[in-house]
């Protein structure tokens, strides 16, 4: 399977600031996924982006295939947005996600 | 209200002894998945579903059988279940024609 390195795998912000996730994959996709799973362990679907920019709010995604990496940018970070950020690219078109190891996001007032 | 739900949320067993954990949507997903989470691992696919009677190997099937003979269903059945399968186990499902993945509260799984 596709190997998947996030980074940084730990991140501390104040409240209000913003921030650049990044994930890496090691080979051509057919679409990636970023999700946010929350400290309570609910796991939310936040972008499906196979390539180019989307945008929701505050938070918008990036993926440069042909590059294999894609970023989730977080502006003006509130306390809700704590908890661990998930990319997952799938392989085959056919929900065969393969999550990375996630980054660990804490914003404090 | 949209959902996937799951059962147990909770389960704490003894090595050998099968079980099933059940899943169901309730939104008509052509798609189903099964992941366990583990500390320091992420989230790994266990198998897969792309509808009803279709189902594939994901990254760790080792030990798991599924089946999907309806498609709102997409149980996960553990015939003999070992201390390496403790884990946090998530279901998921999808439309094929949209984007949004939907996921299960999780089932924590203690195998003794």
């Amino acid at each position: 399977g596709i190997q998947v390195e996030q980074s940084p795998p730990d991140l501390i912000l104040q409240e209000g600031a913003n921030s650049t996730l990044r994930c890496n994959f090691s080979d051509s996709v057919n679409n990636l996924q970023w999700f946010h799973q929350n400290p309570w362990g609910q796991l939310i679907n936040l972008f499906y982006i196979p390539s180019g920019t989307k945008q929701n709010g505050r938070l918008s995604a990036t993926t440069v295939a042909t590059e294999r990496y894609s970023l989730l940018y977080i502006s003006s970070s509130q306390t809700t947005d704590s908890g661990v950020y998930f990319c997952a690219p799938d392989q085959t078109g056919a929900n065969n996600l393969f999550f990375g190891t996630g980054t660990r996001l804490t914003v404090i007032p | 209200e949209a959902q996937v739900t799951q059962n147990p949320r909770y389960l704490i067993t003894v090595t050998g002894k099968k079980l099933t954990v059940t899943c169901s949507q309730n939104m008509n997903h052509e798609y189903m998945s099964w992941y366990r989470q583990d500390p320091g691992l992420g989230l790994r696919q266990i198998y897969y579903s792309m509808n009803v009677e279709v189902t594939d190997k994901g990254d760790v099937p080792e030990g798991y059988k599924v089946s999907r003979k309806e498609k709102r269903n997409f149980p996960l059945i553990l015939e003999s279940p070992s201390p390496n399968q403790t884990s946090l186990y998530f279901c998921a499902s999808r439309s094929r024609l949209q984007e949004t993945q939907y996921f299960g509260p999780g089932t924590r799984l203690l195998v003794l």
